[in-house]
């Protein structure tokens, strides 16, 4: 079965950096993109980004261009989100998800089952 | 910015039907997508390019496309199906946009 696998959750105080990961199986990590969504207390989905984990490149939503950084592992199948300096609104729920594409469309499946990350003084 | 925009809630009796929609102007242009949210756990795909059923999904679940406006149907709602449910699609300024989510209750 393809599965994300995502790290632990996470309590910061703002200020503090943080990295965490997203493991893929049970499929070649190398040939898919990888997305990160975010979703703050009781509301919706917002891309992020993606990432090509065999070359590393790296596309930003323009809401989160200089906010986090995309890295990518491929040599133990593992992407990451990070940040340098967290904030108090940096509180929500981080997703990973494989993104599958072919000609028509690009969609999300599976996802990762979600890293809580908090951050408060 | 682009935005794809969705009833905030649905409400349906058990074995009733329940129809979400999704509107965005580059919809026609654009496969969309739908995830299933239950509560404390990730998103699902349900159906993806408009109409696909992914294997494992029940069949109650279709989805179709006119225009603008794309439609996530469940059919003899079950219990269940109780979730939060987003359409995904793409616009020329990034390729993924989510809608704004609607809740689906289950009476």
């Amino acid at each position: 079965e393809v599965q994300l696998v995502q790290s632990g959750a996470e309590v910061k105080k703002p200020g503090e950096s943080l990295k965490i990961s997203c493991k893929g199986s049970e499929y070649k990590f190398i040939d898919y993109w990888i997305a990160w969504v975010r979703q703050m207390p009781g509301k919706g989905l917002e891309w992020m980004g993606i990432i090509y984990p065999a070359d590393s490149d790296t596309r930003y939503s323009p809401s989160f261009q200089g906010q986090v950084t995309m890295s990518a592992d491929k040599s133990i199948s593992t992407a990451y989100l990070q940040w340098s300096s967290l904030k108090a609104s940096d509180t929500a729920m981080y997703y990973c998800a494989r993104i599958v594409a072919d000609s028509e469309g690009n969609w999300f499946d599976p996802w990762g089952q979600g890293t809580l990350v908090t951050v408060s003084s | 910015s682009y935005e794809l925009i969705q009833p905030p809630s649905v409400s349906v009796s058990p074995g009733q039907t329940a129809r979400i929609t999704c509107f965005g102007d580059a919809l026609p242009k654009q496969y969309t997508h739908w995830y299933q949210q239950k509560p404390g756990q990730a998103p699902v795909v349900v159906i993806y390019k408009d109409t696909e059923r992914p294997s494992g999904i029940p069949e109650r679940f279709s989805g179709s496309s006119s225009g603008t406006t794309v439609t996530l149907t469940i059919s003899g709602v079950q219990a269940e199906d109780e979730a939060d449910y987003f359409c995904q699609s793409s616009d020329s300024n990034g390729p993924y946009v989510f809608g704004t989510g609607t809740k689906v209750t289950v009476l």
